[in-house]
């Protein structure tokens, strides 16, 4: 699986978007962008997934880019129970392929009241 | 739904002991996935069931380490002779089989483990 890149940290005021940066340059074609957060002393909760084109759920967006080298997480309106340590994963899916997935050290989100 | 179920939510041993987990996945997913996660890190790989068959470990899961997933329900992680390095939240997640569609990974919350 393709590696991550991630900030180690982000602030962001309550009430506003939180966008999430990661880069995955080497990503192949084949590769989804995944991601997933972790609410302290909780397991990891996931969030969205994407191939190519953006995203949307209840919970937040997801954009990637033309060439796939990198994403951004939005939460349009982050509260004080967003704040978690942030996980984006790229993994190739294979139909009926199990999920050995490599979560590196992420992006701790900081919701300022 | 219930979700990934983990037992107990913390343990403490000392040093030398042997110490087991529970895991019970959401009913009727067939993969069962073990983690381990320490201080600052995210989650890493130990080991993977597909119903009762164990089909993948990691160098992480030394010797000491056990899992079993006896009926393809249930699991259990077992560490013998701890050693504190073992220290660590010891994280369960599960999915089911059909390849058909994309199934993300249901965690549980976890055993912390603290050797002293």
């Amino acid at each position: 699986d393709a590696k991550t890149t991630q900030p180690p940290s982000m602030d962001c005021a309550e009430g506003r978007a939180a966008n999430l940066p990661c880069n995955h340059s080497t990503i192949s074609g084949n590769e989804y962008v995944y991601w997933y957060r972790q609410i302290h002393s909780q397991g990891p909760q996931y969030i969205i997934h994407g191939l190519k084109n953006n995203e949307t759920n209840e919970m937040a967006s997801l954009i990637i880019t033309e060439d796939r080298k990198s994403s951004t997480l939005i939460l349009p309106h982050a509260t004080l129970r967003d704040t978690a340590v942030y996980y984006c994963i790229v993994r190739v899916e294979f139909g009926g392929g199990y999920q050995k997935v490599t979560f590196g050290t992420g992006t701790k989100l900081q919701v300022i009241p | 739904d219930t979700g990934v179920s983990q037992d107990p939510r913390h343990k403490i041993t000392k040093r030398g002991q042997n110490v087991t987990f529970r895991c019970d996945p959401i009913s009727e997913h067939n993969r069962l996935y073990w983690y381990r996660q320490t201080l600052g890190q995210g989650p890493e790989f130990l080991t993977y069931f597909q119903n009762e068959a164990q089909l993948e470990k990691s160098r992480l899961l030394s010797d000491r380490f056990s899992a079993e997933r006896p009926k393809g329900s249930f699991s259990t992680l077992e560490i013998q002779r701890t050693e504190q390095g073992d220290s660590a939240m010891y994280l369960c997640a599960s999915t089911p089989l059909d390849g058909a569609r994309i199934w993300p990974l249901h965690f549980g919350n976890g055993t912390r483990l603290t050797v002293t």
